[in-house]
C-alpha cells in the first residue's frame, strides 16, 4: 500500500510523559503536514515541511511540540511533558508541491489519550 | 477553523438529495475542497473546485461556488446510507501560505 501511514494508531500515556508519532508519506510527495483534530472540530494546522525544510511552525501549539523530517521522507511529531489537553487525534497528510491542486492525502491518524 | 464555517449536522432520508453548505472568508482562495471522513478513518478528498469556476459536477456530486458571497455547497444526489460521514469544507488561500484550512465539519446522517 502506498498511502500515508501513521504509527502508532493509538497511544495512552500519563501526564508528564513524552510521546512521539511517526508519519510515512506517499513516497513521491514532497510536502508533509501535521494537523490536530479534537472531537467535533475540523483539522487544525500545526506545521508542514517541504522536503526536509520546516517552512511553517508558528502554529505549533506550544514549545512542547516539535516536528522533524530529517531526510525529507518520514516525519516525527514529538510532544514533551504531555498534558490532558493534548488528548486528540494527530493527523499527518502529504501532497505534491503548491503548484498542483493541493490535494492532501491523509493518514488514519494517531489518537493520543493523556491520563 | 474560524475562517471556514459549516453547519454541524444534516439528516436526510435515503434517496433524497443532501446539500451541505460552507462559507469562507478569504477572497484569495484558489481552490476549495470537500473532504469526507468516515468513523475511525482519515480524511479523503471527495472533490474540489478552482476559484474561477461556478460549478463542478462529478457523478452524484455537484459543487456550487458563489465567490461574491464566499459560499460553497456540496449536493449529493440520491443519498445512500454509505454516504453517512462527516464532510469538511476546506480552502487554500494565499493568506494562509496555501496551507488548506478546514471547517468544523458537517455530520451527515442518512436514515432509511
Amino acid at each position: 500500500d502506498t498511502g500515508v501511514s501513521q504509527d502508532p494508531r493509538h497511544k495512552i500515556t500519563k501526564r508528564g510523559q513524552n510521546v512521539t508519532f511517526r508519519c510515512d508519506p506517499i513516497s513521491e510527495h514532497n510536502r508533509l503536514y501535521w494537523y490536530r483534530q479534537t472531537l467535533g472540530q475540523g483539522p487544525e494546522f500545526l506545521t508542514y515541511f517541504q522536503n526536509e525544510a520546516q517552512l511553517e511552525k508558528s502554529r505549533l501549539l506550544s514549545d512542547r511540540f516539535s516536528a522533524e523530517r530529517p531526510k525529507g521522507s518520514f516525519s516525527t511529531l514529538e510532544i514533551q511533558r504531555t498534558e490532558q489537553g493534548d488528548s486528540a487525534m494527530y493527523l499527518c497528510a502529504s501532497s505534491l508541491e503548491a503548484g498542483s491542486t493541493g490535494e492532501l492525502f491523509f493518514g488514519e491518524g494517531s489518537r493520543l489519550t493523556v491520563l | 477553523g474560524e475562517d471556514v464555517e459549516q453547519s454541524l449536522f444534516l439528516s436526510v432520508r435515503e434517496g433524497d438529495s443532501s446539500v451541505i453548505n460552507c462559507t469562507y472568508t478569504d477572497s484569495s482562495s484558489t481552490y476549495l475542497y470537500w473532504y469526507k471522513q468516515e468513523p475511525g478513518a482519515g480524511l479523503q478528498l471527495l472533490t474540489y473546485i478552482f476559484s474561477n469556476m461556478d460549478m463542478k459536477q462529478d457523478q452524484r456530486l455537484t459543487v456550487l461556488l458563489n465567490k461574491k458571497d464566499k459560499h460553497l455547497s456540496l449536493r449529493i444526489a440520491d443519498t445512500q446510507t454509505g454516504d453517512s460521514a462527516i464532510y469538511f469544507c476546506a480552502e487554500r488561500a494565499l493568506r494562509g501560505s496555501y496551507i488548506p484550512t478546514f471547517g468544523r465539519g458537517t455530520s451527515l446522517i442518512v436514515h432509511p
